[in-house]
């Protein structure tokens, strides 16, 4: 497709559950980047990846969260045992290059732990 | 890693008046910086881009600066409009080698505030 592509848009869940969120690339774009987006606006980098394989993951609490892109499925991000801290919108970003290019963010996931 | 800082967090003008929004970034191999605005609980989309071998770019009402040997670059808007209104946020990237390789660094955002 044209746009990178989010769902659920919204999703709320109690504290200890588990969330799932995906994003599907703009079709021809072998790099995907998850960013949390805070109440602060700041936008935090969690991992990225080059088609299927992680490229990136520095940015990743290792415990409860998870990544995979698996090919011919949306790229799916996966927090176990949500905590209120996790509340935030999660932004999926997919460019067609590495280098230089332009990042297309899709529409976001607004996470809300209660 | 790269770390971005920007200025003003809040900026107010009024129609018609010109906006200027500073950041600087400490990794001296990134190469690329986009600014993206952000309207109120949408995505964020590119406005503008410059990469490390231009020092200024200009789109219409839009100019980004680089100053690379300062490492720091700017968004000016000029002829502001209410339609403005939006966060803005710099964002810088390092293509090859780093510890930032691959991914966008942010900085804090800037809410801008045209008043008709």
């Amino acid at each position: 497709g044209e746009e990178v592509a989010q769902t659920p848009k919204h999703l709320v869940r109690g504290e200890g559950q588990k969330a799932k969120l995906y994003c599907a690339p703009i079709k021809g774009h072998s790099y995907v980047f998850w960013y949390q987006q805070v109440l602060k606006n700041e936008f935090k980098f969690l991992i990225s990846f080059q088609n299927e394989n992680v490229f990136d993951e520095t940015g990743m609490p290792k415990e409860r969260f998870s990544a995979k892109c698996l090919p011919n499925s949306p790229c799916s991000l996966e927090i176990q045992a949500t905590k209120l801290e996790d509340s935030a919108v999660y932004f999926c970003a997919s460019s067609r290059r590495k280098m230089n290019t332009e990042a297309f963010f899709g529409q976001g996931t607004r996470l809300t732990v209660v | 890693g790269e770390n971005v800082e920007q200025h003003p967090s809040t900026l107010s003008v009024q129609e018609g008046d010109s906006a200027v929004i500073k950041c600087t970034y400490s990794d001296s191999a990134s190469n690329y910086f986009p600014w993206y605005k952000q309207e109120l609980g949408k995505r964020p989309q590119l406005i503008i881009d410059i990469r490390s071998n231009v020092g200024e770019k200009k789109d219409q009402r839009i100019a980004v600066t680089l100053n690379k040997t300062a490492k720091h670059f700017s968004l000016h808007i000029t002829e502001t409009q209410p339609e403005d209104s939006a966060v803005y946020f710099c964002a810088a990237h390092v293509s090859a080698g780093g510890t930032s390789y691959g991914k966008l660094t942010f900085g804090q955002g800037t809410i801008l505030t045209v008043h008709p």
